[in-house]
């Protein structure tokens, strides 16, 4: 089975301070993402990668970036902390194909920051 | 992508079959329907997909109607691990982004 692992389950962070999200995938996918989830506003869609070192911006990219230096990590950085992003983050791999490919999840961080 | 509507929630008996609708009246010739669902405190767990026809696995069956405005998701014995928010997605076939709206809770009851 397609295993995806985030880092932390729960992390409690500073305002200002720089966090950092790991996730890593064991299934060679090409395609990795970032989203975040909140009451009321449902699953959003942060920053995606389709391969190393590429990266393109989601629905709500502001106070976040991301690297992707090896295939199987993406990482979502927090440069300054803010309480408003406090959250459940999820992170999701899939393989590149001809456009009906499934995600694979991972348990999610939820994080506060305060 | 096409806008899908689904209930806010919906309630079923464990051991009879669970039907989630879902309407995407704007889906275009070359969107697939995807189903996911997501267990409290875990992410979501694809469930089914398909594209014009009827699909099973082990986990579910996905009806899609023939003008392919609205499917759906059929759990045939629901148990109470069922319990969870379904997400109903149209997604086109180039680019990998998947738009999760609000979904259904689906609560099975003893």
């Amino acid at each position: 089975d397609v295993k995806v692992t985030q880092s932390s389950r729960y992390l409690v962070k500073r305002t200002g301070e720089k966090v950092f999200l790991e996730c890593v995938q064991d299934m060679d996918h090409e395609n990795m993402f970032w989203y975040r989830q909140d009451p009321g506003l449902g699953l959003r869609l942060i920053y995606f990668s389709y391969d190393v070192k590429m990266k393109e911006k989601g629905d709500i990219p502001e106070g976040y970036s991301v690297s992707r230096e090896k295939k199987e990590r993406f990482s979502l950085i927090l440069e300054s902390a803010s309480t408003n992003q406090t959250s459940m983050y999820l992170c999701a791999s899939s393989l590149a194909g001809q456009g009906d490919e499934k995600l694979f999840f991972g348990s999610g961080t939820q994080l506060s920051v305060l | 992508d096409a806008k899908t509507t689904q209930p806010p929630s919906m309630d079923c008996a464990e051991g009879r079959a669970a039907n989630l609708p879902c309407n995407h009246s704007t889906i275009s010739g070359n969107e697939y329907v995807y189903w996911y669902r997501q267990i409290h405190s875990q992410g979501p767990q694809y469930i089914i997909h398909g594209l014009k026809n009827n699909e099973t696995n082990e986990m579910a069956s996905l009806i899609i109607t023939e003008d392919r405005k609205s499917s759906t998701l059929i759990l045939p014995h629901a148990t109470l691990r069922d319990t969870a928010v379904y997400y109903c997605i149209v997604k086109e076939t180039s680019g990998s982004r998947l738009t999760f709206g609000e979904g259904t809770q689906l609560t099975v009851n003893p």
